[in-house]
């Protein structure tokens, strides 16, 4: 596997389900990012890790919760969402922090909650 | 205002055209303006990015930042059906703080 991964690819769930998006950069890069695509919208950047630790929070709602057990995963785990929460979630990587600039993304996990 | 403004399109253009995308932005401490590609299932690529003023040119791709103005520009010469994607600006302020993006511009080059 080369750049960036991202499963599942597409999730269904219901309102109540609890599910886990995973992310896994083979870059060696040290930062990692979740946004959401929503249709119309601009990328919104919901986390940021930089060597694990967690250095943005985007007043994202608790339902989504990050976990960041090394600098290679990533996972967004999601929990009695909202049917406006159905959009693409995207994974992105970056040598740091300091640059941010050339992210690297995966291909999506595009979501739908019913 | 929102911090960058694009027009999401649709843009349908001939093949060999010239395209034109333009984002325009309010902060002015932005420094660094890129450009992203994102394919029909992918996520975006970058494309170009610029540091500053002034232009930067890739083979069929010119970016230009007017930080005067607050406006940057894509050029695509000789446009082909591959091109055809979605085109997202975005630029920080320092290699510090997060990307602030447009929403895109759905480009559709016609064979």
């Amino acid at each position: 596997e080369t750049g960036v991964t991202q499963t599942p690819r597409h999730l269904v769930m219901g309102m109540t389900n609890k599910k886990s998006l995973k992310c896994e950069q083979h870059l060696g890069h040290n930062a990692m990012y979740w946004y959401k695509q929503s249709a119309k919208k601009p990328l919104e950047l919901m986390f940021v890790y930089n060597f694990k630790e967690q250095t943005e929070n985007n007043s994202v709602p608790s339902r989504f919760s990050p976990e960041c057990p090394n600098s290679s995963h990533l996972f967004l785990h999601l929990h009695t969402l909202q049917p406006e929460d159905s959009a693409l979630y995207l994974c992105a990587s970056s040598l740091s922090g300091r640059a941010s600039y050339e992210q690297y993304f995966g291909p999506g996990t595009r979501l739908t909650v019913t | 205002q929102k911090e960058v403004e694009q027009d999401p399109g649709p843009l349908s253009v001939p093949e060999g055209a010239i395209v034109s995308l333009n984002c325009t932005y309010s902060n002015s401490a932005f420094q660094y303006f890129m450009w992203y590609r994102q394919y029909s299932r992918k996520g975006p690529e970058l494309l170009m990015y610029t540091y500053s003023s002034g232009n930067k040119e890739d083979g069929r791709f010119t970016a230009q930042v007017d930080k005067s103005s607050k406006y940057i520009s894509l050029f695509i010469r000789d446009s082909q059906p591959s091109d055809s994607a979605t085109y997202l600006c975005a630029m920080i302020n320092s290699g510090n703080t997060p990307l602030v993006f447009g929403k895109g511009t759905r480009l559709s080059v016609i064979a």
